[in-house]
């Protein structure tokens, strides 16, 4: 029962670049989620999707950061012209189409800006 | 929108004894609050979690509790094990959708 798969683990990338991350949701799971964690602290949220559709993208910024979850294949959260303060760690986490239902975490994505 | 605070920061315990996180939240419609353990370098891994209708969860050596009228959860780790030591982070979901509000969190050495 394979959990919430991140990929890449570790991702360097120099300023002005663009970052892709990717989550592909536990099996059975329609609901994704992507929060940032900053060095010693705690988890932010950034946007929730369903298949094909924004639910709620309150916790992104409005510039250069942008998510999608296609019909086929992964979540996908794409930052363009990356800066130093891009650098953390991205989680997803995943959770079935009931609402109210735990959510489970992939292992991240650790992005390094150089 | 949602803010939860998370208490203590840091938390040094004796290999046996209670430990115990707090949180408080401040959306009186947040309806759910999991709590999660996160080693270094780990995804954060779900440990327990508690609906408002309840108000007391426990699964072998931890327990959360939840007092809806102070708006304010526990975790409480009892017969603490090195292995315990871990970041551990409360959260929870508030009104406006289904994303979660985390705490700070708090690191947990426990002393062998």
């Amino acid at each position: 029962n394979a959990g919430v798969m991140q990929n890449p683990r570790h991702l360097v990338r120099r300023r002005g670049q663009e970052a892709r991350l990717r989550c592909s949701p536990m099996k059975g799971h329609s609901h994704v989620y992507w929060y940032r964690q900053l060095p010693e602290e705690g988890l932010k949220f950034m946007v929730y999707l369903q298949k094909e559709n924004i639910i709620d993208e309150s916790g992104m910024p409005k510039e250069r950061f942008s998510a999608e979850f296609p019909k086929e294949g992964p979540s996908i959260l794409r930052i363009q012209q990356v800066v130093r303060g891009d650098s953390a760690a991205y989680f997803c986490a995943s959770s079935p189409r009931d609402l109210g239902q735990p959510q489970h975490f992939g292992d991240g994505t650790r992005l390094s800006i150089l | 929108g949602e803010n939860v605070e998370q208490h203590p920061s840091t938390l040094s315990v004796q290999e046996g004894d209670s430990a115990v996180i707090k949180c408080t939240y401040s959306d009186s419609a947040s309806n759910y609050f999991p709590w999660y353990k996160q080693e270094l370098g780990k995804r954060p891994q779900l440990i327990i979690d508690i609906r408002s209708n309840v108000g007391e969860k426990k699964d072998q050596r931890i327990a959360v509790t939840l007092n809806k009228t102070a708006k304010h959860f526990s975790l409480h780790i009892t017969e603490t094990q090195p292995e315990d030591s871990a970041v551990y982070f409360c959260a929870a979901k508030g009104s406006s959708g289904d994303k979660l509000t985390f705490g700070t969190g708090t690191r947990l050495a426990v002393r062998p």
